[in-house]
């Protein structure tokens, strides 16, 4: 049972440029999250989906989308990278919100 | 607005000994609390979980404790092993909403 996968694992983007994190799970789960973890700061919301076609901003969602059109994936897309979205990105699932949720290995991210 | 905190970035204890970290939090919507642990270049795993109507929890060597009144809860893991080396993340959640995460505490268990 692979669980979250996230790829890339690393990846280093110029300023301006756009890419998508991949994430994908399966374990049947309804909910899905994008976290962004920046050194020293706990795990910050940017988005999450209740449900295939139903998304929703969390705390930090300026500079990115999300779309989800089956209940396996949930990307996440940087537009215009920028040296503020330098961070580890982790993609979690849950079967609901007051369960604990299962978080992938991350995605390292360096916007230069 | 920081509503849940962990205001020791890290903590050492020896091996065997207890180790207690500590989180505080502000909104008192919130009534599930999480505790999850992280090690380098992993995502974070669940550890243990209390509800707001419980004060205590256990689960082997770890045991979580919720003060309502204080807003606090504490992660208890006795006895320390060198593995338990990690990050340790406290969260809360309230119904209908999302999970918030403290900032993290960076447990050293020293053999």
């Amino acid at each position: 049972n692979a669980g979250v996968t996230q790829t890339p694992k690393f990846r280093i983007l110029k300023i301006g440029q756009s890419m998508t994190l991949q994430c994908t799970q399966d374990m049947n789960h309804n909910y899905m999250y994008w976290y962004r973890q920046d050194p020293g700061m706990g795990l910050k919301l940017i988005y999450y989906s209740v449900g295939a076609g139903i998304t929703d901003k969390g705390e930090v969602p300026n500079g990115y989308n999300v779309s989800r059109s089956t209940t396996e994936d949930f990307p996440l897309r940087l537009e215009l990278a920028a040296p503020s979205q330098t961070s580890v990105y982790f993609c979690a699932s849950s079967t609901g919100q007051r369960i604990e949720a299962f978080f992938g290995q991350g995605t390292r991210l360096t916007v230069v | 607005d920081q509503q849940v905190k962990q205001n020791s970035p890290s903590l050492s204890v020896q091996e065997g000994r207890i180790s207690i970290l500590n989180c505080d939090y502000t909104n008192s919507m919130f009534d599930y609390f999480l505790w999850y642990k992280k090690y380098p270049a992993e995502g974070p795993t669940f550890l243990i979980s209390i509800s707001s109507i419980k004060d205590k929890n256990e689960d082997g060597r770890f045991t979580v404790f919720l003060n309502k009144s204080a807003k606090h809860l504490s992660l208890h893991i006795v006895p320390s092993q060198p593995g338990d080396s990690a990050v340790y993340f406290c969260a809360a959640v309230k119904s209908g909403s999302r999970l918030t995460f403290g900032e993290g505490t960076q447990l050293t268990v020293n053999p």
